[in-house]
């Protein structure tokens, strides 16, 4: 069964580093998502993604991240110069553009540690 | 503002016995609710979804309800197993004016212990 994978499953980094999150969402698919999830928080929305463009962002998504999507697989999340505050799970996902449910697939999750 | 709340926080239940969670949402405009299953350290994965229209919907041993009306849903979860043990979360989709992606509002989660 086609799943979304993403790497790697755990960065650590220190304060003022670029870290990028790494996303293959599943094949086919034309809508992308990040989601972030701080420990012990829910899970908030980052930025959705499509026909490679940012269709939508949280006020999180300020202009220390960027999402692209390099190739027709890899979906990325860059965070320039990460601060203590970023350290949180990362969550990306993705929908068919034929389901009439909307249904968004989630990967596995990046976990994100800032020293 | 739109919120989705859910209770309780935590849950312990023995292995076999049957359980509800309650989400409340003020999520507008509703598109549809879905419950997720979230193991520790992995990504939510859907268990059911309802729109507007639907009341009641089963996947297995969940059963979901909706009213609308009240903007309250439940999860049932019946004989409950030790791989139940996870957290679970109320999801509120939204297609805000001019979006045609839909933005997710998520609970904070229930988390669930199943005890042998």
């Amino acid at each position: 069964e086609p799943e979304v994978t993403q790497t790697p499953s755990h960065q650590v980094t220190q304060m003022g580093q670029e870290v990028i999150l790494r996303c293959v969402p599943i094949s086919n698919h034309l809508y992308f998502y990040w989601y972030r999830q701080i420990l012990g928080q829910k899970v908030e929305f980052l930025v959705s993604f499509y026909n490679n463009e940012i269709s939508e962002k949280s006020e999180i998504f300020d202009d220390q991240f960027s999402v692209e999507r390099p190739d027709g697989s890899n979906f990325t999340l860059k965070i320039r110069s990460t601060k203590l505050e970023d350290s949180a799970m990362y969550f990306c996902a993705s929908r068919s553009g034929t389901d009439s449910s909307y249904e968004q697939y989630f990967g596995p999750g990046t976990r994100l540690t800032v020293t | 503002k739109n919120q989705v709340e859910q209770s309780p926080q935590s849950l312990i239940i023995l292995e076999g016995k049957n359980c509800t969670l309650q989400c409340n949402y003020t999520v507008s405009p509703f598109s549809n609710l879905r419950w997720y299953k979230q193991d520790t350290g992995r990504g939510p994965v859907s268990l059911t979804i309802m729109t507007f229209s639907e009341n009641t919907k089963s996947n297995g041993r969940y059963t979901a309800t909706l009213d609308a009306d009240t903007k309250q849903s439940s999860l049932h979860i019946t004989a409950s197993q030790l791989s139940d043990s996870a957290s679970y979360i109320c999801v509120v989709t939204t297609f805000d004016r001019g979006s045609t992606l839909g933005r997710l509002y998520f609970g904070r989660g229930t988390q669930l212990t199943v005890w042998p």
